[in-house]
């Protein structure tokens, strides 16, 4: 069966420092994909990034960046310089193999609050 | 071009009553899933439709049913409402083939 922990409930951090959400995964499929998605109050899963198991390489984007690691079936997510805009519950997620459809398995969430 | 969108935006309803949840597919969207979040926790996968057929179905009770049209919108419906099916319900579509989902803003439900 499918898993993915999110252990960090809450943080809270000062505009400008920078944060690492975790994501541990469990999964028997060798072929899988993990995303990140971002849910403001608004309530809307705004996506955020999405990489395949045969992809270990690290992503930045802009103050975003994503480390993947299979020997420890992460995938953390790192924000720098992290900003007011950024305070939202964030998800990490599993997907089936792409087997023509997807379902997603998500975790429980963390909670990320940035302070003036 | 169209995002998903969902209707109603909020809904009450009573214990034991019926509610059916509308949503319309992103552009060229034909795989809708409807996913269930309850407060604090993460969205639980319910069900999904390609080609107006049930595509897959997580641990749900046959009380929750859906429908997927020709033109890919889709409904859920839930009869009998308990007051654990008090949630926020999020539809998403994705392009056949593609892992990638797209999300509304979805319907929260409250059941009293």
């Amino acid at each position: 069966a499918q898993k993915v922990t999110q252990a960090q409930t809450e943080i809270s951090v000062v505009e400008k420092e920078d944060v690492t959400l975790d994501c541990v995964y469990e999964t028997r499929d060798t072929t899988y994909y993990l995303f990140w998605y971002k849910q403001p109050p608004s309530g809307e899963l705004v996506f955020l990034i999405r990489r395949n198991s045969f992809d270990e390489q690290n992503e930045i984007s802009g103050r975003y960046s994503w480390n993947f690691q299979k020997s420890t079936s992460s995938f953390n997510f790192t924000i720098t310089a992290s900003q007011v805009v950024d305070s939202a519950v964030y998800f990490c997620a599993l997907s089936d193999p792409p087997s023509g459809y997807s379902t997603l398995t998500f975790g429980k969430g963390t909670m990320l609050l940035v302070s003036p | 071009e169209t995002g998903v969108t969902q209707s109603p935006t909020h809904l009450i309803k009573t214990r034991g009553q019926q509610v059916t949840l509308r949503c319309s597919s992103q552009s060229g969207h034909n795989t809708v899933s409807w996913y269930q979040q309850a407060l604090g926790q993460g969205p639980q996968f319910i069900f999904q439709y390609y080609r107006e057929e049930e595509n897959g179905r997580g641990n749900f009770p046959p009380r929750f049913s859906g429908l997927q049209f020709p033109n890919y919108s889709s409904e859920l419906n839930v009869n009998a409402l308990e007051l654990d099916d008090s949630a926020l319900y999020l539809c998403a579509s994705s392009p056949r083939g593609v892992t990638e989902a797209f999300f509304g803003q979805g319907t929260r439900l409250t059941v009293v």
